[in-house]
């Protein structure tokens, strides 16, 4: 299992960007199948996939987020990043990076640790 | 987007009772079904993938059936330590979608 770790402000304003960083150790996100994924869970409620990107650079959105949404990777110091524009309330969570492949059965086999994003003026 | 609807969404159970967590998808996804369970402050942790198979380092007393639509987790004689949320994932199609939650009280 990989090692990842999400960084970031842990406060956005209303109608700014949310920006995220995960960085992994222990694989490479440049290799291999696995999908690099961004997940988020509001206080007490049920965990929402964001999104993914692959090794190629190709990205899947939850159609849900997908017009604020935007993955990507930074290969040469193996972190991949998370934007969401336009925040609300509703955006207040904790978010995780999280990584599954063919090789872990296809779900989620390591996670980061998470990490609280109040959106608040 | 495939539901998972989760049930019950919480219960409460003594040491070594047998419990059952129930998740249903809106629609077939085939094998593509895991388990988690998450502990307060704490990021998700696989129990079960592929509905059945018991992540390496998980107590046998979890463990997973089912098939299409509906699918069970149980833990054979609960323990203190199982005191958390419990999560259904389904990875057929996109969006992933996640049940809404069992919580294990004890």
């Amino acid at each position: 299992q990989v090692h990842l770790q999400e960084s970031g402000p842990g406060l956005a304003k209303p109608s700014q960007t949310l920006s995220l960083t995960c960085t992994v150790s222990g694989g490479s996100i440049s290799g291999g199948r696995d999908r690099w994924t961004w997940i988020r869970q509001p206080a007490g409620k049920r965990l929402e996939w964001i999104g993914q990107i692959l090794a190629s650079g190709g990205t899947d959105y939850n159609p849900s987020l997908e017009s604020r949404v935007t993955i990507s990777a930074d290969t040469s110091k193996n972190q991949f990043s998370l934007n969401l524009n336009s925040v609300t309330g509703a955006d207040t969570a904790v978010y995780y990076c999280a990584s599954r492949g063919g090789s872990s059965g296809w779900s989620f086999d390591s996670w980061g640790q998470g990490t609280l994003v109040t959106v608040s003026s | 987007d495939i539901q998972m609807t989760q049930s019950p969404s919480s219960l409460s159970a003594s040491v070594g009772d047998r419990v059952t967590i129930t998740c249903r998808a809106s629609q077939d996804i085939r094998n593509d079904l895991a388990w988690y369970q998450q502990k307060p402050g704490k990021a998700p942790k696989r129990l079960i993938y592929g509905i059945s198979n018991l992540q390496s380092g998980v107590p046998s007393r979890f463990s997973g059936s089912g098939s299409g639509t509906e699918f069970t987790l149980t833990i054979s004689s609960l323990q203190p330590e199982d005191l958390a949320t419990y999560y259904c994932l389904q990875h057929n199609s996109y969006p992933l979608t996640f049940g809404g939650g069992t919580k294990v009280e004890i």
